[in-house]
């Protein structure tokens, strides 16, 4: 199981675009890389997957290097409500369940 | 949108009491899970079902722990006896998973069953 280190928190302001790296070195090929949201009182919310190169969807983008062993989610222009956890999860193919890191605590300023 | 039902969503005890957590997963997701969260662990995989079979439950503590889905619209998280160190989150979480597809992880989480044993 790949393991992944994401920084414990960050800041920002309303309107900046935020970027999580979250590295994970011993990614295996046929792993992939999820990403999920959690507020307070509340379950985890799927946010986005990917495999390699770049993903993009309503909420946000998700930049993988061609090597793997890193990613980066991007969330643009970051509103109070983005305020929460962001867990970068590696996802073992044929291995259905995920496995949570520590997770990395977005506050945004007004 | 479809949603992951949990019930209760508060429960307090006493130690040594039996607890049962249901979740209604939604409906055509083949694969269910359960996790708990605590402050000093986050949330860890508990047991996970595949077509009501259960996968995986190696991360549940098996003499007070166990998990069922007696059909596809209901699965059980049963505690006996109860302890203060069982407090914490419970999350279920369902999705669909088939073996043709590559990766599909973006599986729905309920809202939890806040447990607190004293």
């Amino acid at each position: 199981l790949a393991k992944t280190t994401q920084p414990i928190s960050m800041d920002s302001y309303e309107g900046q675009e935020v970027n999580i790296t979250c590295s994970h070195n011993n990614i295996a090929t046929n792993d992939y890389i999820t990403w999920y949201q959690q507020f307070p009182s509340q379950g985890p919310r799927f946010i986005i997957q990917g495999y390699k190169t770049k993903v993009t969807n309503e909420v946000a983008s998700l930049f993988i290097p061609a090597d793997r062993k890193s990613s980066t989610l991007s969330l643009p222009r970051v509103s109070l409500s983005d305020t929460a956890v962001y867990y970068c999860l590696v996802a073992e193919r044929g291995r259905r369940a995920l496995t949570f890191g520590s997770g990395t605590r977005l506050q945004v300023q007004p | 949108d479809a949603r992951v039902t949990q019930t209760p969503r508060h429960k307090v005890t006493e130690m040594g009491q039996e607890v049962t957590m249901r979740c209604q997963p939604i409906l055509g997701h083949n694969t269910v899970f359960w996790y708990r969260q605590t402050m000093m662990q986050g949330l860890e995989l508990l047991a996970y079902f595949r077509n009501r079979a259960p996968l995986d439950d190696s991360g549940m503590p098996k003499d007070r722990f166990s998990a069922e889905m007696p059909d596809a619209t209901l699965a059980t998280l049963k505690i006996q006896p109860s302890e203060p160190r069982d407090s914490a989150v419970y999350f279920c979480a369902s999705g669909l998973v088939t073996l043709l597809e590559g990766g599909n992880y973006g599986y729905t989480f309920g809202s939890g069953t806040r447990l607190t044993v004293v």
